[in-house]
Formats: C-alpha cells, sequence, structure tokens
C-alpha cells in the first residue's frame, strides 16, 4: 500500500512554455501532499505543501506565480510550470501524506531547451 | 526548530560488512524520524520510521535503526551489505500534530557504496 505516481516521468520542453506534473496517490486519500526539487548529488528542497481544496503553502524563496499547485481532489495534485526556462530543469518530485508519513512519487526529470 | 545532520556523505563497505549510516537530529520537541532509501534517477522510498513507540525500528531489507534520546542519534544498521544497498541514503526529522502529516526536515544525504 501507499502507492504514489507521477506523470509524465521526464518531460522536454523549449523555454517558454508551461509543463504540467501530476501527482496521485493511488490507493489511498491524502489530504496533504509536497512537492520538492533536486538538484545533482543534493538533497530534497521542499518547495510548496499542498492541501485539498486550499491554496498551497510556498516555501520561502519559491515564486508563486511560476510554480503553480492544484490540489483538487484527495487523490491528485498538480505542479505546473509556467513560462519554463532552462535553469528550471530539474528532479522533481512529489509525496503524498498518510498516517504522518510521506510517501514518495517517483520523480520526473524536467529539461528546459 | 528541528534539523538533521548525516555524518559522512559517503560511506563504502565491502560486500558483507557491517552497514552504519549516522544521523543526528535536533528538536525542542518529541520527533518522529525516517530513513529513506534513494536510487538513481527514483523516488524515495521508505525504509523505517520511528514514532515514539519502540526505540528499535526494524524497517524492510533488513535494516534498522535505534533511536537514542540521550544521543540525538537515529543511526541506520544492517548486518551484511548487499551490492543492491548501493544507493542514497536520507534521514528526516518531523513534527507530528494530531494526525496531519508534517514537512519533513531532511539530511545531507549519505551515499552507500558497496564494494565486492
Amino acid at each position: 500500500g501507499a502507492v504514489v505516481s507521477q506523470h509524465p516521468s521526464w518531460v522536454i520542453c523549449k523555454s517558454g512554455t508551461s509543463v504540467k506534473i501530476e501527482c496521485r496517490s493511488l490507493d489511498f486519500q491524502a489530504t496533504t501532499m509536497f512537492w520538492y526539487r533536486q538538484f545533482p548529488k543534493q538533497s530534497l528542497m521542499l518547495m510548496a505543501t499542498s492541501n485539498e481544496g486550499s491554496k498551497a503553502t510556498y516555501e520561502q524563496g519559491v515564486e508563486k506565480d511560476k510554480f503553480l499547485i492544484n490540489h483538487a481532489s484527495l487523490t491528485l495534485s498538480t505542479l505546473t510550470v509556467t513560462s519554463a526556462h532552462p535553469e528550471d530543469s530539474s528532479f522533481y518530485i512529489c509525496s503524498a501524506g498518510r498516517g504522518g508519513t510521506q510517501y514518495f512519487g517517483p520523480g520526473t526529470r524536467l529539461l528546459v531547451l | 526548530a528541528q534539523s538533521v545532520t548525516q555524518l559522512g556523505s559517503h560511506v563504502s563497505v565491502s560486500e558483507g560488512a557491517l552497514v552504519l549510516l549516522r544521523c543526528n537530529y535536533s528538536s525542542s520537541v518529541p520527533p518522529y524520524l525516517f530513513w529513506y532509501v534513494q536510487y538513481p534517477n527514483q523516488g524515495l522510498q521508505l525504509l523505517l520510521k520511528y514514532t515514539s513507540a519502540a526505540t528499535l525500528v526494524k524497517g524492510i531489507n533488513g535494516f534498522e535503526a535505534e533511536f537514542k534520546k540521550s544521543e540525538t542519534s537515529f543511526h541506520l544498521t544492517k548486518p551484511s551489505a548487499h551490492m543492491s544497498d548501493a544507493a542514497e541514503y536520507f534521514c528526516a526529522v518531523t513534527v507530528q500534530g494530531s494526525g496531519n502529516t508534517g514537512k519533513l526536515i531532511f539530511g545531507q544525504g549519505t551515499t552507500l557504496q558497496v564494494k565486492p
């Protein structure tokens, strides 16, 4: 149990376009989901906390207008990278909370050309 | 505020040898502690967690960790390393609140190398 999926697993896009990443909890409902960014050889950096039915809470330094988060249901949260630029290229990982534990998705590799 | 320090960014052991990955935490309230493993280009997989029950916690793949409040430590061990254990390991701490899932504070990560 506690399976989290992400789609797509990797995406290449042109600079200036927007990219949407989906995070789904497959066998449980998650009131809270989290979005992380990970640079090579580094730890995870929390971007935002997503609560179902309410606005996401962004960490300091994360542009909310650039990284749009929607948590429309108890099993789905989406992250949209708007007007992507090469510096947004990264590994994005989501997690879903259940019973006080975060369960992570497999990650999405974004490459912006 | 909570923090986590993983001692040693890189640990190398021989196959069959003891694995010891060190984690120290700081928390002003009773913490919940986690160890996650990350294989290349993948997400994080939960190895084990401490949630104020037994101080010795057994996880998947033969790993275990002991919560020592006096030492503010939560070191991860495995008696005998396998080649498949080679990965990145993260220790994390959170503070829970009435059933909610709190934010995780991660350590810097430790790369485990297993030599044949």
